[in-house]
């Protein structure tokens, strides 16, 4: 079946530094993918949603210049937590829609979990 | 307004038992899905069920059933005969089809516990 993988599945970053984050369906193009957050004991709430070829669209509240997503080819979209905080300690998750046609194709990765100190 | 409810923050349920895990939704949207999603410790997110706003029947996928009743809003999921694997967060989340948007609104979810 479809998978969608994330790299790193964890990582430890200084407060200030910058955290790149990649996503990648294996098997099946995808034109757009979606980055979740979830911290701890909480839901999954939508960051962005990131388009091939084109700017991603962030949720309101989402500081775009902060979490940059680049989504450069068709099976690779990166998050990039830039000047990192300790508030931005997450677990960060993708998702991948097989095809948009189909309601319920939706793939998620293994998910990110960022700690910064 | 939440488009999605989940109200019971954790459930118990003895081995071998049948339990139902609360979702209640919330679109003008007349086209849309709803999903069932199994978060273990590890982080992953495991698909479990999906019905569609338009399904005649409820969908059922092994153990998991989901009931759903559309003129409630509610998409509860049953999972029977309960095993000490299915000890996990379980979350309820929507798509709404005519906005195009392809992404899914999820619930607070809920802690499942199975006890021996």
């Amino acid at each position: 079946g479809a998978v969608v993988s994330q790299h790193p599945s964890w990582v430890i970053c200084k407060s200030g530094t910058s955290v790149k984050i990649e996503c990648r369906s294996l098997d099946f193009q995808a034109t757009t993918m979606f980055w979740y957050r979830q911290f701890p004991k909480q839901s999954l709430m939508l960051m962005a949603t990131s388009n091939e070829g084109s700017k991603a669209t962030y949720e309101q509240g989402v500081e775009k210049d902060k979490f940059l997503i680049n989504h450069a080819s068709l099976t690779l979209s990166t998050l990039t937590v830039t000047s990192a905080h300790p508030e931005d300690s997450s677990f960060y998750i993708c998702s991948a829609p097989k095809d948009r046609s189909t309601i319920y194709e939706q793939y998620f990765g293994p998910g990110t979990r960022l700690t910064v100190t | 307004a939440q488009k999605i409810t989940q109200t019971q923050p954790g459930m118990f349920v003895q081995e071998k038992e049948a339990v139902t895990l609360d979702c209640t939704y919330d679109t003008s949207d007349p086209s849309y899905g709803l999903f069932w999603y199994k978060q273990p410790s590890s982080g992953e997110m495991i698909f479990l069920i999906y019905q569609g706003s338009y399904d005649q029947q409820n969908a059922t996928e092994g153990r998991y059933s989901l009931n759903f009743q559309k003129a409630r809003k509610s998409a509860n999921l049953v999972i029977s005969a309960s095993q000490l694997g299915d000890s996990a967060m379980y979350f309820c989340a929507m798509r709404e089809v005519q906005t195009g948007a392809n992404n899914l609104f999820f619930g607070t979810g809920t802690r499942l516990t199975v006890i021996p």
